[in-house]
């Protein structure tokens, strides 16, 4: 199995911040990786597929970038919305799996 | 719009099977090959976890760590999806999502809303 580690398991940061997770493989997955954001009580949405392709509807302060087994999600200025875990998936191989999850609270 | 909407049990005694049906709404169909029609479920606080997905109505693919306890199969006549975990322990208390992936990408695009079952005596 892939295994995905996410950087920080969390942070606390500030509305206007920039934020950045990281999210590394432990093999080449080229650019199969997603994020995701998960609010409390809530099923995940998908933010970025394949690494750096933000889904519609997705505001434009979230970006992804990465390729083979390092990646980025980065929030250029954390509003009050944002404030969630991110997890990152890889779609390379099977079993699919995903990091630990990064939570994102209020500073 | 496209929804997904899971239905079962929210209390499974263990060593009983948990079994959960996922509705997929008009628009969307099970037997298109346009989607894997998976489940992922995440235990209380924690992360989340990939179980398996159908392809095509026939073809299915699962996690190794349940492939001996996990089914996942449709009903085409009523455009819905299951899954079927066998023996089950409290290890197995979860919130199980069912999910729409794209094959493109494998992102999961469309979740349902997620449905708690708690594995208790």
């Amino acid at each position: 199995d892939i295994q995905m580690t996410q950087s920080p398991s969390s942070l606390s940061a500030s509305v206007g911040d920039r934020v950045t997770i990281t999210c590394r493989a432990s093999q080449f997955i080229s650019t199969f990786l997603n994020w995701y954001q998960q609010k409390p009580g809530k099923a995940p949405k998908v933010l970025i597929s394949a690494s750096n392709n933000l889904q519609s509807g997705v505001p434009s302060r979230f970006s992804g970038d990465g390729v083979g087994t390092d990646f980025t999600l980065t929030i250029t200025s954390l509003q009050p919305e944002d404030f969630a875990t991110y997890y990152c998936q890889q779609s390379y191989s099977t079993p699919r799996t995903f990091g630990q999850g990064t939570k994102v609270e209020i500073k | 719009q496209v929804q997904l909407q899971e239905s079962g049990p929210g209390l499974v005694e263990p060593l009983q099977t948990l079994s959960l049906t996922c509705a997929v709404s008009t628009g969307g169909s099970i037997n298109s090959g346009d989607y894997y029609w998976s489940w992922i479920r995440q235990p209380p606080g924690k992360g989340l976890e990939w179980l398996g997905y159908m392809y095509n109505s026939r073809s299915s693919y699962y996690n190794p760590s349940l492939k001996s306890r996990l089914v996942i199969s449709g009903d085409t006549s009523k455009n819905q999806f299951s899954l079927n975990l066998t023996s089950v322990t409290a290890a197995d208390t979860a919130v199980y999502y069912c999910a729409r992936a794209r094959p493109m990408w494998g992102d999961f695009d469309l979740w349902g809303q997620g449905t708690l079952v708690t594995v208790s005596s």
